[in-house]
């Protein structure tokens, strides 16, 4: 997905492990965001930031910590993985005025 | 919780014909409205938003919003096979932060060739 770019696409983790999602993105836009998508549940907000500096926690924040390391770069920390965080995650940026998202591929998350 | 309530379908129409999407939603003061896209094994696209009430057209879609009823639609005309997919309503939150989205769930729309 031009403009946003995840790493890693998939990823398969043993309980209690940790890892590090990471997004980028080829514009200068101010706001990232953080989602998870599960069946039945649509995406659910994990964590935002409005500007560099700053984030805030969104819907479902438990379990997890981000960084905005600079204007392109927010990652997405999992420090003690759980069987409930296996889902899909993606993040956005977002344009036009913060909640016109362009969003990154994916990335697969399992934790056995 | 703010809530966004979208018809989880399958939603079948032949091809050429309307499909109809709809969306309601439960904080009256959101004051903006997104209809995505999203392929199977794939990200979310934008397709269009709407702030108004009334109609908003663009090509073949075209969205609907009713405040008063807190509602909002997407009409797809001549539908074609490439628009099956699943359809996700977004709304802002309001009293807050404008960078909150709650996302529907979604509405599979299956077109039949």
């Amino acid at each position: 997905n031009a403009g946003v770019t995840q790493t890693p696409k998939f990823q398969v983790l043993k309980t209690g492990q940790s890892m590090t999602l990471q997004c980028a993105q080829d514009m200068n836009h101010n706001s990232m965001y953080w989602y998870r998508q599960d069946p039945g549940m649509g995406l659910r907000l994990i964590y935002y930031s409005a500007s560099e500096g700053t984030t805030d926690k969104g819907e479902v924040p438990n379990g997890y910590n981000v960084s905005r390391l600079n204007k392109r770069e927010f990652s997405l920390r999992l420090e003690s993985a759980a069987p409930s965080q296996t889902s899909v995650y993606f993040c956005a940026r977002g344009d036009s005025g913060a909640n016109v998202l362009t969003f990154g591929a994916g990335s697969r998350l399992t934790v056995l | 919780q703010k809530e966004v309530e979208q018809n989880s379908g399958p939603l079948s129409v032949p091809e050429g014909a309307i499909a109809s999407l709809n969306c309601t939603y439960s904080d009256r003061g959101s004051q903006s409205f997104f209809w995505y896209r999203q392929y199977s094994g794939k990200s979310p696209e934008l397709i269009m938003f709407i702030y108004s009430n009334g109609d908003k057209e663009d090509g073949r879609f075209t969205a609907q919003l009713n405040k008063a009823s807190q509602y909002v639609s997407l009409l797809i005309r001549d539908s074609q096979p490439s628009d099956s997919a699943t359809y996700l309503c977004a709304v802002t939150n309001s009293g807050g932060s404008n960078y909150k989205l709650t996302f529907g769930k979604g509405t599979l729309l299956t077109v039949n060739p």
